[in-house]
């Protein structure tokens, strides 16, 4: 079955710097992808969703970016602030049933 | 807002006793999931449902029951708890159609003892 390899599993940066986090999945027919953040005590929330082929997503505060040739999903976390501190999980849709995620990036950011 | 509750939000069992973990979502949403979460760990899926009155197991089963008896409503019941199901549980839901992104409750912290 799919596989998601989630990479740092920790990340410890300054305010104002950046920071990346790789997801790597195995079964080329996914076809659904998505970045959630938990913040302490807290539930999952949605970030971002990314859709078929080679495609950019920019937030507040982050990008996204999906390369299916490499089968890698992306998050780059741009000039991160105190409050982007929680764990991040990227999600895998491939259909029939529920999300396969990774296994989590702890974000710190110091001031 | 789409919204998912759970109760109770925390709970401390003592092994072998029975545990029932709720859900309801106001989403209005035909699939609902319960994972487990552990320390170090990414999310597990125990149960899901993708209709009333229907269950399904997930990847992690063992040790675990799932009711849905209204679209609303999807519980998790522990039998016999044992120390090893300490953990926090999260429920979530998604739409039948579209893009299949889950919405997730705040999570129930159990403590077996």
């Amino acid at each position: 079955g799919e596989q998601v390899e989630q990479r740092p599993p920790h990340l410890s940066v300054r305010e104002g710097d950046s920071a990346v986090i790789i997801c790597t999945y195995t079964d080329p027919n996914s076809y659904y992808f998505f970045w959630y953040k938990q913040e302490p005590g807290a539930g999952l929330q949605l970030l971002m969703k990314v859709f078929s082929s080679t495609e950019i997503n920019e937030g507040q505060g982050f990008t996204v970016l999906l390369n299916k040739k490499d089968k890698q999903l992306s998050l780059n976390l741009t000039a991160a602030h105190p409050g982007d501190s929680a764990v991040y999980f990227c999600a895998v849709y491939q259909g029939g049933r529920a999300l396969i995620f990774g296994t989590g990036t702890t974000v710190s950011v110091s001031p | 807002e789409a919204a998912v509750t759970q109760s109770p939000r925390s709970k401390v069992a003592v092994t072998g006793g029975k545990v029932t973990l709720s859900c309801h979502q106001t989403n209005n949403h035909d699939y609902m999931y319960w994972y487990r979460q552990d320390t170090g760990h990414g999310l597990r899926l125990i149960h899901y449902s993708y209709v009333a009155d229907s269950t399904e197991k997930g990847d992690i089963p063992d040790g675990y029951k799932a009711s849905r008896p209204s679209q609303e409503n999807f519980s998790l019941i522990l039998e016999l708890a044992s120390l090893s199901q300490t953990a926090v549980y999260f429920c979530a839901s998604s739409a039948r159609t579209g893009v299949y992104e889950q919405y997730f409750g705040p999570g129930t912290r159990l403590t077996v003892l």
